[in-house]
């Protein structure tokens, strides 16, 4: 079981929006910057989101992440079906002294 | 164009040593700021750091594994190296590393490349 808790699944209509949730400790998320990182089947990951809510370039700003306390989010706007994917937290721990990821998120566009 | 690239065994016996090399293209590890990581994902679950080493090459270790993971840097070949001692089969996964670029180094945990995977099975 993950120190950092993802909801195991999410879904949502294109066009909608969804948040999926990252929840940690102060320790972790309480103390460091969290990254969001997006896995197509097969493929490695991707970085979408660092320093818990900046983008690097070439990631759409449907894309969003944002930090208060212990828990993350990232949002998607505007849903779209080439967004299912597999979606990953990650964090650095004070405690543990190593980066963390979450269990993944398994995005289902309906 | 950055790429990362890892080979090595894709299959191993219990007991024995993984060696997986990464090798880098399109940047180099000395440039200040810098940092390969190595990381792992075991079938159908999330990942796992293993361990960085940065452009002072000096290498850093996830905790529980700190005893049987060695990272080293091989300049002439601009090449990484993962060491992974004692395998067992709860070591089968897909083993990536992955750059975390001088822009993002104040995380450790935001890599912008990443090579395409290597599969390691640990069976008998």
């Amino acid at each position: 079981q993950s120190v950092l808790t993802q909801p195991p699944s999410a879904s949502g209509t294109p066009g909608q929006r969804v948040t999926i949730s990252c929840s940690g400790s102060r320790s972790n998320i309480g103390n460091n910057p969290v990254t969001w990182y997006q896995q197509l089947p097969g493929t490695a990951p991707k970085l979408l989101i660092y320093f818990s809510d900046q983008r690097p370039s070439g990631v759409p700003d449907r894309f969003s992440g944002s930090k208060s306390g212990t828990s993350a989010s990232l949002a998607i706007s505007g849903l779209q079906s080439e967004d299912e994917a597999d979606y990953f937290c990650a964090t650095w721990d004070d405690s543990l002294k190593t980066v963390l990821f979450g269990g993944a998120t398994k995005l289902t566009v309906l | 164009q950055v790429t990362l690239k890892e080979s090595g065994p894709t299959l191993v016996k219990p007991t024995q040593t993984l060696a997986l090399t990464c090798t880098l293209s399109g940047f180099s590890l000395s440039t200040i700021g810098t940092r390969v990581a190595w990381l792992r994902q075991s079938p159908g679950k999330s990942l796992e750091w293993l361990a960085h080493i940065d452009w002072g090459y000096d290498s850093f270790y996830t905790a529980s594994l700190k005893t049987r993971v060695t990272v080293s840097h091989d300049t002439s070949k601009n090449q990484v190296v993962l060491t992974m001692t004692n395998m067992d089969p709860v070591d089968t996964a897909t083993y990536y590393c992955a750059r975390n670029p001088p822009v993002y180094s104040r995380t450790w945990t935001s890599f912008d490349y990443w090579g395409q995977g290597i599969l390691v099975t640990v069976s008998s």
